[in-house]
């Protein structure tokens, strides 16, 4: 069945260090991609998303581009601060079941001061 | 405009007893879903109702679960009789269609069972 796959954490960065946490999904179908992040003690928060091959979603300083050629929506953010630890997840929402959106694992980022 | 509620926050029972978790979807919105992570592991889909009918429910682990709508508003999972695998967060999100549009989610709740 379709599937995603995220870099495994926990990743743990300095203040103001490149981020990347790498995205792939199975491609039996044309999905919207989105990557949601669910800060300490909260719920799940859209944070970007991206609709069609070679759109670009991005919010607070993240983004993450469909990328259809490479299966790929990796999150990248130049320079990340203490408050963007949280978990990070990467999900494909195919139109063909409903919707619903078919999660990774997850990431944890940790950000050091 | 009111977020999606999900109630309780969280939840311990033992194992053989009976939980019911609640979820009120924001007002106006005909889809609701539910999702589960286990023990850190991903979110995985449970069910998906559209207005009170049950649109998808691939997800469901086994009949231990009952989901319900009654009204197409508010929704309730219960597990009967709860199982110790079954502890983990248990999230609600509601959409306004159910095209490839965003879902707003619940803050969760968290089931321990002993």
């Amino acid at each position: 069945g379709d599937s995603v796959t995220q870099m495994e954490g926990p990743v743990t960065l300095s203040e103001e260090a490149f981020l990347t946490i790498n995205c792939t999904y199975t491609a039996t179908g044309y999905p919207s991609l989105f990557w949601y992040v669910q800060y300490p003690g909260e719920g799940l928060q859209l944070l970007l998303k991206a609709t069609k091959a070679d759109d670009k979603g991005s919010n607070k300083g993240f983004e993450a581009t469909y990328r259809k050629e490479t299966t790929s929506f990796h999150l990248e953010k130049g320079s990340v601060q203490v408050s963007d630890s949280a978990v990070y997840f990467c999900a494909p929402s195919y139109l063909n079941q409903g919707g619903k959106l078919i999660f990774g694992q997850g990431t944890e980022l940790s950000v050091k001061p | 405009e009111a977020g999606v509620t999900q109630f309780p926050s969280h939840s311990v029972i033992e194992k053989g007893q009976t939980v019911t978790l609640r979820c009120d979807p924001i007002s106006g919105h005909d889809n609701l879903y539910w999702y589960r992570r286990v023990m850190g592991k991903e979110i995985k889909f449970l069910l998906h109702f559209v207005k009170e009918s049950k649109q998808d429910e691939s997800g469901m682990p086994n009949n231990r679960f009952l989901a319900e709508r009654t009204g197409g508003t508010y929704s309730t999972l219960k597990v009967q009789p709860a199982e110790l695998e079954d502890s983990g967060v248990y999230f609600c999100a509601s959409s306004v269609s159910s095209g490839a549009n965003v879902l707003t989610f619940g803050a969760g709740s968290r089931l321990t069972v002993l």
